[in-house]
């Protein structure tokens, strides 16, 4: 099965930069997928990482590395509409995805 | 063009009643997913289906739940003689096809058993 960890909140002010880890164990890992999911909102998708390193979009960062099952979303230049969830979630063999348990960002003033 | 669209939004059962829950795909996508979120917790994958077909349903409860895929209309998750714990966040995500992460999710379908 896959399991996968990342925290369980986060704080940061206006215009900080945030780094969310998240580790995985997976058998037959795909890709590593980051979804935003505001409160009562519907999860979207923010990035996918099939293969080492980073990617970029606008002020949000993705990277990851297979050999140590790792990756992370970086959020720069905060804002207070980031305030929200951020979830990763696992890409194995089929299409389904396994999600972590979700880190709260909360940007404050 | 629309994105995914789940109705009802919001349902209120009793419990021994059934739920049905519908699940329209983005215009072109022809992989369907269903989740199941309770609060403060993440997504649980519960099955994925194509036109007429179920995939894989591994998250998928034995007993009370099934889906469906038909050739024409919407997927529908079933929940028969619902129970308190049935109460959650259900959202259905849509995909063209197999090549990324990348999912289109619904608004969600809020249940509450009574």
């Amino acid at each position: 099965g896959q399991s996968l960890e990342q925290p369980s909140e986060v704080t940061a002010v206006e215009g900080a930069i945030v780094q969310i880890n998240c580790t995985y164990q997976t058998s037959g890992f795909y890709g590593l997928s980051w979804y935003q999911q505001h409160d009562g909102g519907a999860p979207t998708f923010l990035s996918y990482n099939a293969l080492d390193g980073l990617e970029e979009t606008g002020r949000f960062s993705s990277f990851l590395s297979r050999s140590d099952s790792y990756g992370y979303l970086l959020l720069q230049e905060l804002q207070m509409k980031d305030s929200a969830s951020y979830f990763c979630a696992v890409k194995a063999a089929g299409n389904k995805l396994t999600f972590g348990g979700g880190t709260r960002v909360l940007v404050k003033p | 063009n629309a994105g995914v669209m789940q109705n009802p939004r919001h349902l209120v059962r009793r419990r021994g009643q059934e739920a049905r829950l519908r699940c329209s795909p983005m215009k072109g996508h022809s992989h369907v997913y269903w989740y199941r979120q309770l609060p403060e917790e993440g997504l649980k994958f519960m099955v994925y289906l194509q036109k007429e077909n179920i995939i894989d349903e591994s998250g998928m409860p034995k007993e009370r739940f099934s889906a469906e895929f038909p050739k024409e209309g919407p997927s529908i998750l079933r929940i028969q003689q619902v129970v308190r714990g049935d109460s959650a966040a259900y959202f259905c995500a849509s995909s063209p096809g197999q090549g990324t992460g990348e999912q289109y999710f619904g608004p969600g379908t809020r249940l509450t058993v009574t």
